[in-house]
C-alpha cells in the first residue's frame, strides 16, 4: 500500500498570500493518479484536483496541482477567506486507495 | 443534484456488527459508470477507503478490513449498504458514502476508479462496550 506523507502539518497564512502544500508518496504513483481534496469542519471532503494537475468541475483556477512520480504539490494562489480548510492528497492507482494525513491551512 | 445520505446506529457495542445505509437521490445507482464507496475518517488516523460496490454488484474491499466486511446494493430503493462485523474501538469514526465517477467495467469484471465527486455528510459511529 502506498503511504502518502503531507507537509507541513499546518500552514499559517493571510488572505491574498500563496499556499504551497506538499504530498510525498512512499512509491511511484502510477500515471500520476493523485488527487487533492478540501475539507471544512463538519463537512465531507470536496475534490479539487485529479490526475495531479486537472481541476475538477467548478474549481477556481487559483487552485493548481503539479508533480509526478513520488512528489506532488497543491498551490493555492491568492488565498480567499473560504480557502482556509484542511487539504488531503489521495492516490487512486492500484487499490487500496490511500489518503495523506492532511495539511491545515489557517489564518 | 446528486445527494447521498448515510443512516444507521450511532452507537455499536464492541464485538457486534456495524451496519450503515447510504440513500442516493438525483442519480441512478444501477446505471453503469459509477461505483459506490464507503470511506471513514478517524480523528487520529485520517481518511481510510473501506471499499466499493459497482452498479452491477461487483465489490472490492480494503485488504485491512476485507475479512470483516460486506457491501450490498438495493437498486429498487436506490441505496447501498455496508456491514462490518466484530467491531472494536478502532472502528469508531465518521463514515462517509461517496460516488466514484472514474471506474469502468469490461465484459468480465469491473474496476473502481477511486475518484469521489459526491459525498454524504457523514455519520458518526462510536464503538463502545
Amino acid at each position: 500500500e502506498i503511504v502518502l506523507t503531507q507537509s507541513p502539518g499546518t500552514l499559517s497564512l493571510s488572505p491574498g498570500e500563496r499556499a504551497t502544500l506538499s504530498c510525498r508518496a512512499s512509491q511511484t504513483v502510477e500515471n500520476s493518479k493523485l488527487a487533492w481534496y478540501q475539507q471544512k469542519p463538519g463537512q465531507a471532503p470536496r475534490i479539487l484536483i485529479y490526475a495531479a494537475s486537472s481541476r475538477a468541475t467548478g474549481i477556481p483556477d487559483r487552485f493548481s496541482g503539479r508533480g509526478s512520480g513520488t512528489g506532488f504539490s497543491l498551490i493555492i494562489s491568492n488565498l480567499e477567506p473560504e480557502d482556509f480548510a484542511v487539504y488531503f492528497c489521495q492516490h487512486y492507482g492500484d487499490s487500496p486507495w490511500t489518503f495523506g494525513q492532511g495539511t491545515k491551512v489557517e489564518i | 443534484q446528486v445527494q447521498l445520505q448515510e443512516s444507521g446506529p450511532g452507537l455499536v457495542k464492541t464485538s457486534q456488527t456495524l451496519s450503515l445505509t447510504c440513500s442516493v437521490s438525483g442519480a441512478s445507482i444501477s446505471s453503469g459508470g459509477y461505483f459506490w464507496s464507503w470511506i471513514r475518517q478517524h480523528p487520529e488516523k485520517g481518511l481510510e477507503w473501506i471499499g466499493y460496490i459497482s452498479s452491477s454488484g461487483y465489490t472490492s474491499y480494503n485488504p485491512s478490513l476485507k475479512s470483516r466486511l460486506t457491501m450490498s446494493l438495493d437498486t429498487s430503493k436506490s441505496r447501498f449498504s455496508v456491514k462490518l462485523i466484530s467491531v472494536t474501538a478502532a472502528d469508531t469514526a465518521v463514515y462517509f458514502c461517496a460516488r466514484d465517477f472514474a471506474g469502468y467495467c469490461t465484459s468480465t469484471t469491473c474496476y473502481g476508479g477511486g475518484l469521489f465527486d459526491y459525498w454524504g455528510p457523514g455519520a458518526q459511529v462510536t464503538v463502545s462496550s
